[in-house]
């Protein structure tokens, strides 16, 4: 199973460029990295997903690094309303299941 | 709408007193799973379900038992709930098994006295 292992928790202000880093070194070939966002008491929520190089939609972008090894999301100009828990995900299709490993995942708190 | 739904959104009940926690989804999902959510532990897994009549056992599947008998329903069922059981559950649904987007319901916070 690829184990993924991200900060606990970091700070930022609002207006700031936010990057989390997920590392992965175990991903398989067909893994796909996904990241969701949580907010208190609210069930996650898909953010964004990517295989290789870079993958960017209307909340933030992914960049993946050619050896897959890592990725990082990219908040950019963070509101307040961006605090929240930030989990990285691989996918893991041994034996035809997925058993998703959210982990603890980053508690992003971002100040006035 | 397309979305997961949870009943109750919050429970308080007493040690061994049987209790289900209904999962609906309308997306016409196939894959449905169940997690709890703990301070300090993230989300863990309890049992998922590929398809109708087909579950097995997530990470922390102990005290728990699930049934898959419709598409759209996965109820998640303590048959004699325990204190160490108190925490906050997710039921997610997503399209197929695999990397897809999972869609998450709004969470029921059990509290077993």
């Amino acid at each position: 199973l690829a184990k993924t292992t991200q900060p606990i928790s970091m700070d930022s202000y609002e207006g700031q460029e936010v990057n989390i880093t997920c590392s992965h070194n175990n991903i398989a070939t067909n893994d796909y990295i996904t990241w969701y966002q949580q907010f208190p008491s609210q069930g996650p929520r898909f953010i964004i997903q990517g295989y290789k190089t870079k993958v960017t939609n209307e909340v933030a972008s992914l960049f993946i690094p050619a050896d897959r090894k890592s990725s990082t999301l990219s908040l950019p100009r963070v509101s307040l309303s961006d605090t929240a828990v930030y989990y990285c995900l691989v996918g893991d299709n041994e034996g035809g299941s997925y058993i998703p490993t959210f982990g603890r995942g980053t508690s992003l708190i971002v100040h006035p | 709408e397309a979305q997961v739904t949870q009943n109750p959104r919050y429970l308080i009940t007493v040690t061994g007193k049987k209790l289900t926690v209904t999962c609906s989804q309308n997306m016409n999902h196939e894959y449905m799973s169940w997690y709890r959510q703990d301070p300090g532990l993230g989300l863990r897994q309890i049992y998922y379900s590929m398809n109708v009549e087909v579950t097995d056992k997530g990470d922390v599947p102990e005290g728990y038992k699930v049934s898959r008998k419709e598409k759209r329903n996965f109820p998640l069922i303590l048959e004699s709930p325990s204190p160490n059981q108190t925490s906050l559950y997710f039921c997610a649904s997503t399209r197929l098994a695999g990397h897809n987007e999972q869609f998450f319901g709004p969470g029921t916070r059990l509290t077993v006295l």
